[in-house]
């Protein structure tokens, strides 16, 4: 079955660039929506936006400005960076299969620290 | 941007009881809207697509109604492994989170 893996630097300075990327294995990335959520400690879900395998990508308005969101197809590989980030960036981030806006399989979440 | 705004935002419950959870649109969403369960540690797991559509291998005890503004989240009889985080999603226009209903034993 599709598993997905979050990975990446858990910590990031202020003002600095996060950057994430979620490999997918038992299956193939091909024609799905792939969608990156956060959370922070204690608090609800946030959608940050999706890419498809194309290219094509939707965003949180909230997060538009910073984020930029990547997919590399012949690594089953999708990437999520967020700019001049701050202490409220600071959140579990979960990349997550997007069909058609059912969020399935998820991947287990990983924690990225802004601090310096 | 859509709103979506879940009550209650917490709940008591025993095991054996009924319980309802809703989620009220800011605009209509047709049946675009589904329904996850966070455990603490863990990623969300769907439950609910379409509205009232339970995903593969979810209770049957899990139902979910609504169409347009109002949905609503029903468990039939809570079983112990149901004391978790439900969250509402709306994918009409984009995706919105609702804020969320921690349901703790009572």
């Amino acid at each position: 079955q599709v598993q997905l893996q979050e990975s990446g630097p858990g910590l990031v300075k202020p003002s600095e660039t996060l950057s994430l990327t979620c490999t997918v294995s038992g299956g193939s990335i091909s024609s799905y929506y792939w969608s990156w959520i956060r959370q922070p400690a204690g608090k609800g879900l946030e959608w940050i936006g999706r890419i498809y395998t194309s290219g094509s990508t939707n965003y949180n308005p909230s997060l538009k400005s910073r984020v930029t969101m990547s997919v590399d197809t012949s690594k089953n590989q999708f990437s999520l960076k967020l700019s001049s980030v701050t202490a409220a960036d600071t959140a579990v981030y979960y990349c997550a299969r997007d069909h058609d806006g059912d969020l399935g399989p998820w991947g287990q979440g990983t924690l990225v620290t802004v601090s310096s | 941007a859509i709103q979506m705004t879940q009550s209650p935002s917490s709940l008591s419950a025993s095991v054996g009881d009924r319980v309802t959870i809703t989620c009220r649109a800011s605009q209509g969403i047709r049946n675009d809207l589904g329904w996850y369960q966070q455990k603490p540690g863990k990623a969300p797991k769907l439950l609910i697509y379409a509205a009232s559509s339970l995903q593969s291998g979810v209770p049957s005890r899990f139902s979910g109604s609504g169409s347009g503004t109002d949905f609503t989240l029903t468990i039939s009889s809570l079983q112990p492994e149901d004391f978790a985080t439900y969250y509402c999603l709306q994918d009409y226009n984009l995706i919105t989170f609702g804020g969320g209903t921690k349901v703790e034993i009572k």
